[in-house]
């Protein structure tokens, strides 16, 4: 079941510019909604969270926008650089105590210098 | 570094034998999470674990495998009777659970296995 719907799947944006992933859910019990850098060989590390209770987060050159009525959110990373060319995922945890993640299907981020 | 460990890092098998993998998380987390994925797809959630203690189970994971965390430290996943279609990364995850939220998932860099 798919829960949580990302794209697009794959990303060029040349250095400097804005790059902009988005993704859907469809749980409203869902109550964090982080995200994930992966590079080739490593594992996920967190990037940024938000809960739905802000409309937005900024950390750097990292923003969460989040829509609760329209049950989406993106990231806009700034100011591209070569070294943020990796595959992102979006995220969405239910609520209760569990703590379980669900992921979206990863964006692949090319940055051209 | 004492982020979360995995091994081995890659695993070569062939399709019907068994395969154990091991995961040391973070000292202090006490829980504890298995997710697979595949080629081109997010992690998809197999099991987690609650100190010693393994809560839920993904319908993902079939009876050929198996998951512990004895002590409620290090924690093993073992696939009896390897299928091609098992060929995957295993990613585990830890975080610490308190009475009022979690802490964030802190992955390791994975177990990839090939099935042959």
């Amino acid at each position: 079941q798919q829960q949580v719907k990302q794209s697009p799947q794959s990303l060029i944006v040349q250095k400097g510019g804005i790059s902009i992933i988005n993704c859907a859910y469809e749980n409203t019990a869902f109550d964090y909604f982080p995200w994930y850098q992966q590079f080739p060989g490593k594992g996920p590390a967190l990037l940024i969270a938000i809960r739905p209770d802000v409309s937005e987060k900024k950390e750097g050159r990292f923003t969460i926008s989040f829509n609760k009525s329209a049950k989406q959110f993106s990231l806009h990373i700034m100011d591209s650089q070569p070294g943020d060319s990796a595959t992102y995922f979006c995220a969405a945890r239910a609520s209760g105590n569990t703590g379980k993640l669900i992921f979206g299907q990863g964006t692949t981020l090319q940055v051209k210098p | 570094d004492t982020g979360v460990s995995q091994d081995p890092r890659h695993k070569i098998t062939k399709r019907g034998q068994n395969v154990t993998f091991r995961c040391d998380p973070i000292s202090e987390h006490n829980r504890l999470y298995w997710y697979r994925q595949t080629l081109g797809q997010g992690p998809e959630f197999l099991t987690y674990f609650q100190n010693e203690a393994q809560l839920e189970k993904s319908r993902l994971l079939s009876d050929r495998f198996s998951a512990e965390r004895p002590k409620g430290s290090f924690s093993t996943l073992e696939i009896q009777r390897t299928e091609q279609g098992d060929s995957a990364m295993y990613l585990c995850a830890s975080s610490l659970s308190r009475k009022f939220g979690n802490s964030p998932l802190h992955f390791g860099n994975g177990t990839r296995l090939t099935v042959t």
